[in-house]
C-alpha cells in the first residue's frame, strides 16, 4: 500500500528558513511525480510545483517560482519543500501528493498535511 | 496558464437530491481533468480522473462528464457524508491548476 507521511507542524519567525518533508513508501519512488499544494487558512487549493524523482525534473507554478525549492532524496524515498526566508504570508497547510497512475497528472494518495505558522 | 472556474461556489441540497457542479477551463484540455473532495481538516481525495473515470473505492453515485473546456461532476443521490468542498483540476499542462472549489452542504 502506498503511504505519504509528512513532517510535523512548525512554528517559525519571519526570515527563518524551513524544510518540510514527505516520506513515501509502498512503491518505486523514481516512477511517479510528487506534488506540493498550499492551502491558506479558509482558502482553496493551490499547486506549488511537482517533481519527478527519477530524473529530478521539477516544475514550479509561477506564483511559487523563486519562493520555494522542491527536492527529492531517492536514498530515503522522501520529497522536500524548502523556504530560505519565511514570511507571515507563508502561514498555511501544505500537502504533498503522489501521481495516482503512470499516465495523467492527477494525484492520490495525499499526505496528512503539514501546518506551517509564521509569526513574530 | 490555464485558468479553471467552477459554479456554483456553494450549493445546499437535501439527502437524496441530485447535485451537479460545473467546471470550465480557459482553453481546451481534452479529458485531462480530475475532481477532488476535501472535508474540513482533511487532505483532498481523488474522486474522478480523466474527466469520467471513477477512482477505486469511490461510491458509484459520483460521476464525471465533459471534454474540451466544459466538465461536470454529478452526485446522483446526495448522502450526509458528501458534505465537503469539491475542486476540479486541469492536468493538461504545467502549471497544474485547481478551480476555486464548490462547497456542498446538506439541508
Amino acid at each position: 500500500e502506498v503511504h505519504l507521511v509528512q513532517s510535523g507542524a512548525e512554528v517559525k519567525k519571519p526570515g527563518e528558513s524551513l524544510k518540510i518533508s514527505c516520506k513515501t513508501s509502498g512503491y518505486n519512488f523514481n516512477d511517479y511525480w510528487i506534488g506540493w499544494v498550499r492551502q491558506m487558512p479558509g482558502k482553496g487549493l493551490e499547486w506549488m510545483g511537482v517533481i519527478f524523482p527519477g530524473d529530478s525534473d521539477t516544475r514550479y507554478s509561477p506564483s511559487f517560482q523563486g519562493q520555494v525549492t522542491i527536492s527529492a532524496d531517492k536514498s530515503v524515498n522522501t520529497a522536500y519543500l524548502q523556504w530560505n526566508s519565511l514570511r507571515a504570508s507563508d502561514t498555511a497547510m501544505y500537502f504533498c501528493a503522489r501521481q495516482a497512475y503512470n499516465i495523467g497528472l492527477w494525484f492520490d494518495p495525499w499526505g496528512q498535511g503539514t501546518l506551517v505558522t509564521v509569526s513574530s | 496558464d490555464i485558468q479553471m472556474t467552477q459554479s456554483p461556489s456553494s450549493v445546499s441540497a437535501s439527502v437524496g437530491d441530485r447535485v451537479t457542479i460545473s467546471c470550465r477551463a480557459s482553453q481546451g484540455i481534452s479529458s485531462w481533468l480530475a475532481w477532488y473532495q476535501q472535508k474540513p481538516g482533511k487532505a483532498p481525495k481523488l474522486l474522478i480522473y480523466a474527466a469520467s473515470s471513477l477512482q477505486s473505492g469511490v461510491p458509484s453515485r459520483f460521476s464525471g462528464s465533459g471534454s474540451g473546456t466544459d466538465f461536470t461532476l454529478t452526485i446522483s443521490s446526495l448522502q450526509p457524508e458528501d458534505s465537503a468542498t469539491y475542486y476540479c483540476q486541469q492536468a493538461n499542462s504545467f502549471p497544474l491548476t485547481f478551480g476555486p472549489g464548490t462547497k456542498v452542504d446538506i439541508k
